[in-house]
């Protein structure tokens, strides 16, 4: 079975805080995704990656920034956490068409 | 069927009844579908997914159902259990790797 983890499950944070969410992958995908999602507007794509050290913008990438390097190894970096970020932080990795999503995290900005 | 509003559409239905969520997809060329299920603070699950060159296919308990013609899509769950209460989305593949997501439907399986 294809194992998505998250680093955490619930993170409270500040105002202006940097905060970092990691993903792992454990069965060699090259492709990795970051999505938000919040009530009504579904899941949005901020980042993904197809390959180590390899970057692409979604479709609202504005106040975050990723690094991939290591293949197994996603981190979604929001550089000064604000309270519009609050949300549901969801990974996903996929070799081909099929993406496989890890437990989501839930952020609150304060 | 899919929304773009603030309110997911919802389905409820009895246990041990059949359940058919529905799906709208923007894409004509689009070749590849995937439904998902979510539980309640838990990530998209992987249910079932079908290619454009099928129009059927069946899992265990679960068929989905493409109509390329008018481009629907359709999950069939039979034998609602309480445990299969859940949001459903369909997502559509967009090209490199990358799909388009449906908004969801909320389903709930009465007792």
């Amino acid at each position: 079975d294809v194992k998505v983890t998250q680093s955490s499950r619930y993170l409270v944070k500040r105002t202006g805080e940097k905060v970092f969410l990691e993903c792992v992958q454990d069965m060699d995908h090259e492709n990795m995704f970051w999505y938000r999602q919040d009530p009504g507007l579904g899941l949005r794509l901020i980042y993904f990656s197809y390959d180590v050290k390899m970057k692409e913008k979604g479709d609202i990438p504005e106040g975050y920034s990723v690094s991939r390097e290591k293949k197994e190894r996603f981190s979604l970096i929001l550089e000064s956490a604000s309270t519009n970020q609050t949300s549901m932080y969801l990974c996903a990795s996929s070799e081909l068409d099929t993406q496989y999503f890890g437990p989501g995290t839930r952020l609150t900005v304060l | 069927g899919e929304s773009v509003g603030l309110h997911l559409p919802t389905l409820s239905v009895q246990e041990g009844d059949n359940s058919i969520i529905n799906c709208a997809y923007s894409n004509s060329a689009s070749d590849y579908f995937i439904w998902y299920k979510q539980e309640s603070g838990k990530g998209p699950q992987f249910i079932i997914d079908i290619r454009s060159n099928m129009d059927k296919r069946q899992g265990q308990r679960v068929t989905v159902l493409l109509n390329k013609t008018v481009k629907h899509l359709s999950l069939q769950i039979a034998a609602t259990q309480p445990g299969d209460s859940a949001v459903y989305f369909c997502a559509e593949n967009k090209g490199q790797g990358n799909l388009i997501f449906g908004k969801g439907t909320k389903l709930s399986v009465k007792p």
